[in-house]
């Protein structure tokens, strides 16, 4: 079964620095994996998605992430911190060879919090 | 605009008086879900739907239910609510398998 650790639950970090948001994931086989954005109040919104296609994925709002099977990494990363990026982040794997409907297991979340 | 709707989005309720929370999709999804949101827990699945009529069990089915006669809408229900049901829900659809869940904004539930 498949699984996946937020390494964080907050990160701190000032407007205008490089934010890094920590996921581990384990599968049986090739994932797909997803990071969402919640903003308060807010449902939940992708930001990007992992599919076996180029490692490094690109997002929106300049977020992007690497796919590092090695390590079982998939990151997510922001070179400039913005105070409007401060929202909770969840990981999320997917098992393809799951034969129940989108068997998504989410991450418990990194509150990411910007500061002026 | 695509979106998907949820109602109520607050409520407050006492233990046994059965509740339903509407959920309604504009974007013709086969597959809708919903989760329950916990601090600390991340999202759990409660019911998924494939399609019109075919519902199965999540990770948390227990003391919900649901129904799918429309494509569009998905309630979950709750027969004799509990304390340990308060929760922020959210209802999920998407247009395949593993592909991107469209949320909505959430509903926020305490049982007294």
């Amino acid at each position: 079964a498949q699984s996946v650790t937020q390494l964080d639950s907050h990160v701190s970090v000032s407007e205008g620095t490089p934010v890094l948001l920590r996921c581990n994931y384990s599968s049986s086989y090739s994932p797909s994996l997803f990071w969402y954005v919640q903003h308060p109040n807010k449902g939940l919104q992708l930001l990007l998605k992992y599919t076996s296609a180029a490692t490094l994925v690109k997002g929106i709002n300049g977020f992007e992430a690497e796919f590092k099977k090695s390590e079982t990494s998939f990151h997510l990363t922001k070179p400039s911190a913005h105070m409007s990026d401060a929202a909770e982040y969840f990981c999320v794997v997917s098992d393809p060879m799951n034969t129940g409907f989108q068997k998504l297991v989410f991450g418990t979340g990194t509150r990411l919090l910007v500061s002026p | 605009e695509a979106q998907v709707t949820q109602n109520p989005r607050y409520l407050i309720t006492v233990t046994g008086k059965k509740l339903t929370v509407t959920c309604s999709q504009n974007m013709n999804h086969e597959y809708m879900s919903w989760y329950r949101q916990d601090p600390g827990l991340g999202l759990r699945q409660i019911y998924y739907s494939m399609n019109v009529e075919v519902t199965d069990k999540g990770d948390v089915p227990e003391g919900y239910k649901v129904s799918r006669k429309e494509k569009r809408n998905f309630p979950l229900i709750l027969e004799s609510p509990s304390p340990n049901q308060t929760s922020l829900y959210f209802c999920a659809s998407s247009l395949e398998l593993a592909g991107e869940l469209f949320f909505g904004e959430g509903s926020r539930l305490t049982v007294l």
